[in-house]
Order: structure tokens, then sequence, then C-alpha cells
């Protein structure tokens, strides 16, 4: 089984639609979550982190369930910029080991 | 703020030949991850330094693939013979020290083997 599983899509959804994306993970000993997002042929960069009580960054949500072991991602008020892959990344400081999701494609339609 | 830096961002040979990449972390940042991204999969982490001290390499393929951090700052990755499958972006990324705070990505080297 693998550490971290996303659902890798692609997501099309028109301009201002609200979109979610989940992602699992199998070691309940998991102890930092973030989503990152990469655009085509670029490098990945910190969305943001996935705190216990969930978070918000101006449209953006993400929200984490320790009971069911799943992270999620809303993007409300979808905006063509927001085309790109989102990781999902989880850390067992323990194992000091990252573990990237492969990704969900979301493409932003005008 | 200089970001991370990588060369060469785009290299091409042939199977069983040898390859090295380099990596210049963010002033300061003692943690330096190498990672490879094989197309449409997420980054795979294949070694993890704490200044010049190896973390984790236990994805490391050490039969032909080596990695070193000297001095704590620069670090090479080798792949010495390349495969076929060898082929993927790899990408460095360095973090100020603790494992839970942002990882910072450099560019990448996209290495294809023929």
């Amino acid at each position: 089984r693998k550490e971290v599983e996303q659902d890798p899509g692609p997501f099309n959804v028109p301009e201002g639609a609200t979109v979610a994306f989940n992602c699992t993970y199998s070691n309940s000993a998991s102890q930092s979550f973030f989503w990152y997002r990469q655009d085509c042929r670029k490098e990945p960069k910190l969305l943001m982190s996935v705190y216990s009580s969930g978070n918000e960054d101006g449209r953006f949500t993400a929200q984490l369930n320790r009971a069911s072991q799943y992270i999620s991602l809303l993007i409300r008020d979808s905006k063509l910029s927001d085309s790109a892959t989102y990781l999902c990344v989880v850390n067992t400081n323990t194992g000091n080991q990252f573990y990237f999701g492969t990704g969900t494609s979301l493409t932003v339609i005008p | 703020e200089a970001g991370v830096a990588q060369s060469p961002r785009y290299k091409i040979i042939e199977k069983r030949q040898s390859v090295a990449f380099w990596c210049n972390p963010i002033s300061g940042h003692a943690t330096l991850y190498w990672y490879q991204q094989i197309l449409g999969q997420g980054p795979k982490l294949l070694i993890q330094f704490q200044n010049n001290g190896v973390v984790d390499d236990s994805q490391l393929p050490k039969d032909r693939f080596s990695a070193e951090r000297l001095k704590g700052v620069d670090s090479t990755l080798k792949i010495q013979p390349a495969k076929l499958e060898d082929s993927a972006v790899y990408l460095c990324a360095s973090s100020l020290n603790h494992v839970q705070e942002t990882q910072y990505f450099g560019p990448g080297t996209r290495l294809l083997v023929l």
C-alpha cells in the first residue's frame, strides 16, 4: 500500500466553481501534513501546511482528519491561475520521511 | 533572497554512462533533500542531509546512486551507470532546519537516458 494516495484526476472545473481534493495516508504516526502546488514543468511550491484544527488562506481551506487518516484541500471561487497539480505531502517525524502523493491535476476552464 | 540553484537544467546521456547533478541550497539552510520525480508521479525522496550528515537514504538505489554534501552546503548526486528507468526530473530542496519546516525546491535537472 502506498504511503500517500491521491485521486490523480484530472479535475476540469469552470471558473468560480468550488473543488475539493482528498488525500489518504497509511501511517498513523504521521505528524506533519502539507499541500504543495506544482505548475507544468516547474518545481513544487508550498501552498499551505495542514493543521489539526484546520486552516484557511483566502480561497483555500485545508483540513485534517486523523481518525480517518485523510487530509483535504478546498478551493473556492476557482481562478484560471489555479490550474496546476496539487501534491499532498505527509511526514513521519520519527523516520524523517517525506512522502508525496502522485498529485491531483486541476484545470480551471473559462 | 536567492533560491535553490541546480545545474545542469537538462542532461541527455546514453545508458551505462555516468552523470552528476549539483545543488546549492538557500544560504543558511541546514537540511537538503534530493528527490526523483518520474513523469506523472509525485517526487520520491532519495536522500536527506542535515548539514553534512545523512539523515535518511533508505530509498536511494545505492548500487548506482551516490550523494554527498561536503562542508554542509553544496551537494552532488551521481548516477553510475545510468539506466533507462533513471529518466526523470531530479529535484533538490532545502529547509531551514527542522523537518516540519517549508521545503524550497530548485528548478530541477531533467535527465533523459537513451
